[in-house]
């Protein structure tokens, strides 16, 4: 079967550095993805990684190793505004963009 | 640049009737895609069309249907309502499909009772 695994909840301080890890399984792969969700609204992309390795974006960072079947999304200097569900997402052989069940991230003053 | 829209965003049903639901995508976008999210079972992927086509399906019934229009406007159909179809269906849009930046809508929530 197909799955991606990720931790439920995540609760870290303001300030500090958080990392979200996800682990998948799945009939082929393209690249790991991303999204933030805050309750009730739209998710929104954060970040891609098709090659293993870091990418970052501004206080946002992605890292993946295909080898291992696994990535992290690392947040630092974390604000109350971060508080949401981030989803880790991979895409196919079929083409169907596959989501993890997401990770509740409380950030906490 | 105007985002995703969809239509309704609230809707209440009860079981046995039937629900369109709509989405325009960003302009000059040509895909679009839908998911449905429940707390039990997250985002799950229904279908994907691109220039009125469909290029991929997820595993749901078949009571789910979609399709596209020229304008890439895309509408899903559940025909038959269940409660277990109380959830938030998303929209979501890309340039030309296949792609892993998917830009979504704010979803409609439908309510079967």
């Amino acid at each position: 079967g197909q799955s991606l695994e990720q931790p439920s909840e995540v609760t870290a301080v303001e300030g500090a550095i958080v990392q979200i890890n996800c682990t998948y399984q799945t009939s082929g792969f393209y690249g790991l993805s991303w999204y933030q969700q805050h309750d009730g609204g739209a998710p929104t992309f954060l970040s891609y990684n098709a090659l293993d390795g870091l990418e970052e974006t501004g206080r946002f960072s992605s890292f993946l190793s295909r080898s291992d079947s696994y990535g992290y999304l690392l947040l630092q200097e974390l604000q109350m505004k971060d508080s949401a569900s981030y989803f880790c997402a991979v895409r196919d052989w079929g083409g169907k963009l596959i989501f993890g069940q997401g990770t509740e991230l409380s950030v906490k003053p | 640049k105007a985002g995703v829209t969809q239509t309704p965003r609230y809707l209440i049903k009860t079981r046995g009737q039937q629900v369109t639901l709509s989405c325009s995508p960003i302009s000059g976008h040509r895909s679009v895609s839908w998911y449905q999210q429940t707390p039990g079972q997250g985002l799950q992927f229904l279908f994907e069309y691109f220039s009125e086509t469909q290029r991929n399906k997820g595993n749901f019934p078949g009571r789910f249907s979609g399709r596209q229009f020229s304008n890439s406007r895309s509408e899903m159909n559940v025909s038959t309502l269940e409660l277990g179809d109380s959830a938030l269906y998303l929209c979501a849009s890309s340039r030309a499909g296949g792609e892993d930046t998917q830009y979504f809508g704010p979803g409609t929530r439908l309510t079967v009772l």
